[in-house]
């Protein structure tokens, strides 16, 4: 079965401090890793996927075949970065669903 | 681009009565589309997979004469609870993959829907 483990379910960090969010999958196959970000009252948007390899609003996530990571992190924390954040897996049986993590609610102390 | 619209965004009706939630891809066809329902503070979790021009897919658990689901066109996915009852009250997200991008996975996700049972 495939799976998404995110431990942690609720991240406070002060501005300014580093923030990783870990997400770890089990998967045998090549997954496409996603994180996505739902911004309170908002819908759910794609933050970064793996296969791009880009950084966006400072967030970047590095795929780890050897552990099955895909950890989000941030240098320097913005308030604008409270958020709930849900790590995904598709895979590219089975119509290319995503399976979800249980999500990080990140809240940013000013 | 890439816009999924949702509607209504919420509703209310009584025991026992069918509720049709549509999904709608704005500026892209989607031969795919899902269906998620998310409960307070909780992840999304995947009730069906709508396929354009045949039948839906369901995941395990998820009746599929209690939740139908119809995609009769390139945009347009709906989701009817039949005789709901108030455990059925929940927030009901649809996805949609973009069928001209076949480089990536990435599901367009809709606002939402908040079906209220009473």
């Amino acid at each position: 079965a495939q799976r998404v483990t995110q431990p942690e379910k609720l991240l406070s960090v002060f501005k300014g401090a580093p923030v990783e969010l870990k997400c770890n999958y089990s998967y045998s196959g090549s997954p496409e890793l996603f994180w996505y970000v739902q911004y309170s009252r908002q819908r759910l948007q794609l933050l970064l996927r793996h296969i791009s390899r880009e950084s966006i609003k400072g967030f970047t996530a590095d795929l780890n075949k050897g552990e099955t990571s895909f950890h989000l992190k941030k240098p320097f924390a913005q308030e604008e970065d409270s958020a709930m954040y849900y790590c995904a897996l598709s895979f590219p049986y089975g119509n290319n669903r995503l399976a979800f993590g249980k999500g990080n609610q990140v809240v940013v102390i000013p | 681009g890439a816009v999924v619209s949702q509607h209504p965004s919420r509703v209310i009706c009584k025991s026992g009565t069918s509720v049709k939630i549509e999904c709608r891809s704005l500026d892209f066809q989607a031969t795919t589309m899902f269906w998620y329902r998310q409960f307070p503070k909780q992840s999304l979790m995947l009730m069906a997979t709508s396929n354009e021009g045949s039948k839906a897919t369901y995941e395990q658990g998820v009746e599929k004469d209690k939740f139908l689901i119809n995609h009769a066109s390139l945009t347009l996915s709906t989701l009817t609870v039949t005789s709901a009852h108030p455990e059925d009250s929940s927030f009901y997200i649809c996805s949609a993959r973009d069928s001209g991008r076949t480089t990536t996975y990435e599901q367009y996700f809709g606002p939402g829907t908040r079906l209220t049972v009473t």
